[in-house]
């Protein structure tokens, strides 16, 4: 069974500071995303990261893919109360039977306080 | 917004019902995914049709079905609903690129209450 685990669960933090949430596998991805998801709505696509060691930034959000293309981390600096959510990593795995679907992490649930 | 239209936005039915969840995806995304998302399993993959073909599927329970239709809509029906089937089912449509990089663009789901 391919998972991805997703860490930490749930994040409290003060206006300002600077976060790193986790996500992982055993399983080599072929393509990975993240998305934040706000409460009753649908899940909203950040960034893709394709290439195994990739960094990509969107302001202050920074994403990196692990070299072996197992891992990912999403970094926040300053973080702010806008930036609350839950924030999903999803992974297309290489390989027969991926057929295009993507597996999802349970979420990092991030609240920021003013 | 994502281009990804879901009906109906609520949904409350009794045990033993069955509903049909409608989505009509991206202009041009020829593939459509169902998942279903409740409070203590994450966003669960129930389902993908590409271009009107079951492409591969998830955890999807045998009272679960979907299709989709020449004009690439897609329903997803569940039958002899129980109160664990509540939940907020989305619908997601994408692109797959020559790159595999699949990129999914969510609905804004259906939330389904079974009382």
């Amino acid at each position: 069974t391919q998972l991805l685990e997703q860490s930490p669960q749930f994040l409290s933090i003060q206006e300002g500071e600077n976060l790193t949430v986790y996500c992982n596998s055993s399983s080599v991805f072929s393509s990975l995303q993240w998305y934040r998801q706000e409460p009753g709505e649908g899940p909203v696509l950040l960034v893709t990261v394709v290439t195994g060691g990739e960094v990509k930034k969107l302001k202050r959000l920074t994403f990196q893919f692990g070299d072996a293309r197992k891992d990912s981390s999403l970094h926040i600096t300053a973080a702010q109360p806008g930036d609350t959510g839950l924030y999903l990593c999803a992974g297309a795995f290489v390989g027969l039977g991926s057929q295009g679907n993507l597996i999802f992490g349970k979420g990092t649930k991030l609240s920021v306080k003013p | 917004d994502s281009g990804v239209t879901q009906t109906p936005k609520h949904l409350i039915t009794a045990t033993g019902q069955r509903v049909t969840l409608r989505c009509s995806p991206r202009s041009g995304d020829l593939s459509v995914y169902w998942y279903q998302q409740s409070l203590d399993q994450g966003l669960q993959f129930l389902i993908q049709y590409y271009n009107g073909e079951e492409r591969a599927k998830g955890n999807i329970l045998e009272r679960f079905s979907a299709q989709q239709f020449p004009d690439l809509h897609s329903e997803l029906n569940l039958s002899s609903l129980e109160l664990g089937d509540s939940a907020l089912y989305f619908c997601a449509s994408s692109v797959i690129s020559p790159t595999l990089s699949h990129e999914a663009f969510f609905g804004q789901g259906t939330r389904l209450t079974v009382v």
